[in-house]
């Protein structure tokens, strides 16, 4: 019940294109949805977040869509560009339990062509 | 430039050797998270500090593994003794918890690799 699923495992797209990464999860106590980004040899960072009171958030080409009700939410980048080719995670945590039961999903490696 | 920092960045050590980790936290947060990446399990948290205290190190394999926060500006892991299957990624994160909002901020890990 504390897990957090994540597909695909990977993905290839063509710059300009739409990246989209699926995410799911069982325990309906969760409340906050991040999204982190991993370059090679660096540290997970934060990248965008949503509560399940909104459906929707968007921050410049990255938008996060939150489906209450399937206990699901993805992020999309729009327009993607070499740049963006990184590890990406979903995660599920508890704001009243800050840091307590925060999980990460496997990741996704995207890869954007030139 | 508010930054978590880890040492060492990389280390090198032989199966039953002790290993210890350090963090510095940015100023000011009060919490403290130590995660371990993998291929294999991707990222776990083994341990998560609220104003120097453990509150949950049930990720933590205990024979071997401790984690202390002796001040608010430096968390230590350690590893005694160490085996080949603790080689992985250490990160460091820190937040400054429920009143500042959720984010954690990481640090660029400690590469662990043990012979």
């Amino acid at each position: 019940q504390q897990q957090v699923k994540q597909s695909p495992q990977s993905l290839i797209v063509q710059k300009g294109g739409i990246s989209i990464i699926n995410c799911a999860y069982e325990n309906t106590a969760f409340d906050y949805f991040p999204w982190y980004q991993q370059f090679p040899g660096k540290g997970p960072a934060l990248l965008i977040a949503i509560r399940p009171d909104v459906s929707e958030k968007k921050e410049g080409r990255f938008t996060i869509s939150f489906n209450k009700s399937a206990k699901q939410f993805s992020l999309h980048i729009m327009d993607s560009q070499p740049g963006d080719s990184a590890t990406y995670f979903c995660a599920a945590s508890m704001i009243g339990n800050y840091g307590q039961n925060f999980v990460f999903g496997p990741g996704t490696r995207l890869s954007v062509l030139p | 430039d508010a930054r978590v920092t880890q040492t060492p960045r990389d280390k090198v050590t032989e199966m039953g050797q002790e290993v210890t980790m350090r963090c510095q936290p940015i100023l000011g947060h009060n919490t403290v998270f130590w995660y371990r990446q993998t291929m294999m399990q991707g990222l776990e948290l083994l341990a998560y500090f609220r104003n120097r205290a453990p509150l949950d190190d049930s990720g933590m394999p205990k024979d071997r593994f401790s984690a202390e926060m002796p001040d608010a500006t430096l968390a230590t892991l350690k590893i005694q003794p160490s085996e080949p299957r603790d080689s992985a990624v250490y990160f460091c994160a820190s937040g400054p918890g429920l009143a500042g909002g959720h984010e954690q901020f990481f640090g660029p890990g400690t590469r662990l690799t043990v012979l």
